[in-house]
């Protein structure tokens, strides 16, 4: 079966620009979260989607950044106006359901470039 | 808030050294513990977990981690590392009303010598 999957692999934007990242989980798979990977940070999370629950949004730096999930599937992470501050390694992963006994599947990551 | 911490950000070991690489978290309820490992250029990946029960748990490839709640430590360990456990190691936490969101540490690149 297929992990998870990100897309695009890497990604270079100027700075103010928008950028879109997106996010495939594991089939079956309700729980989603966004995590990002950056040096002097390391693994921060961002916000985490449970159903049809409301997100978890408690992680996001700045009102810039937003995320959805459509039909309880594939995300996308938007990053509005980016700052060279945001460049980062940008992780997915998914769990069959939210809690702490359930495994994250993390996918390959989305490595943002912002000049 | 919870945090994560772990002491050692780089360790080189030769081939067939002992392994302990140190993990603390600061939360007032229960956890959930996890290592994560990243090997060069592949995803992250979990190594072992606590949950509850024994808090001697074993993961992967011969590692183990100890749950010691009195001082609030999950330390890894390993008894002979291999060129292959060359790696990133990630702790991370999980508090029982944090939803599934996992709090990291730092990582500890972990460099072993053939």
């Amino acid at each position: 079966g297929a992990g998870v999957s990100q897309s695009p692999s890497n990604k270079v934007t100027e700075k103010g620009k928008d950028v879109e990242l997106r996010c495939d989980p594991i089939s079956g798979h309700t729980a989603l979260y966004w995590y990002r990977q950056s040096l002097g940070q390391g693994l921060e999370f961002l916000i985490y989607f449970q159903g049809n629950s409301a997100p978890d949004k408690s992680g996001l730096p700045s009102d810039r950044f937003s995320a959805e999930r459509t039909g309880g599937s594939v995300s996308t992470l938007t990053i509005q106006r980016t700052q060279q501050e945001d460049s980062a390694v940008y992780l997915c992963a998914s769990s069959l359901r939210t809690g702490g006994s359930y495994e994250q599947y993390f996918g390959p990551g989305t490595r943002l470039t912002v000049t | 808030a919870q945090s994560v911490s772990q002491h050692n950000h780089h360790v080189i070991l030769s081939e067939a050294a002992s392994l302990e690489l140190g993990c603390n978290y600061s939360y007032g309820g229960t956890v959930n513990l996890f290592w994560y490992v990243q090997y060069p250029g592949q995803h992250l990946q979990l190594l072992l977990k606590y949950f509850s029960g024994d808090p001697l748990v074993k993961g992967i490839k011969g590692f183990e981690a100890e749950f010691i709640k009195s001082k609030f430590s999950f330390n890894l360990r390993k008894p002979s590392v291999q060129w292959s456990d060359t790696a990133e190691y990630f702790c991370a936490v999980n508090g029982d009303n944090q939803g599934g969101k996992l709090i990291f540490g730092q990582g500890t690149e972990l460099s072993v010598k053939p």
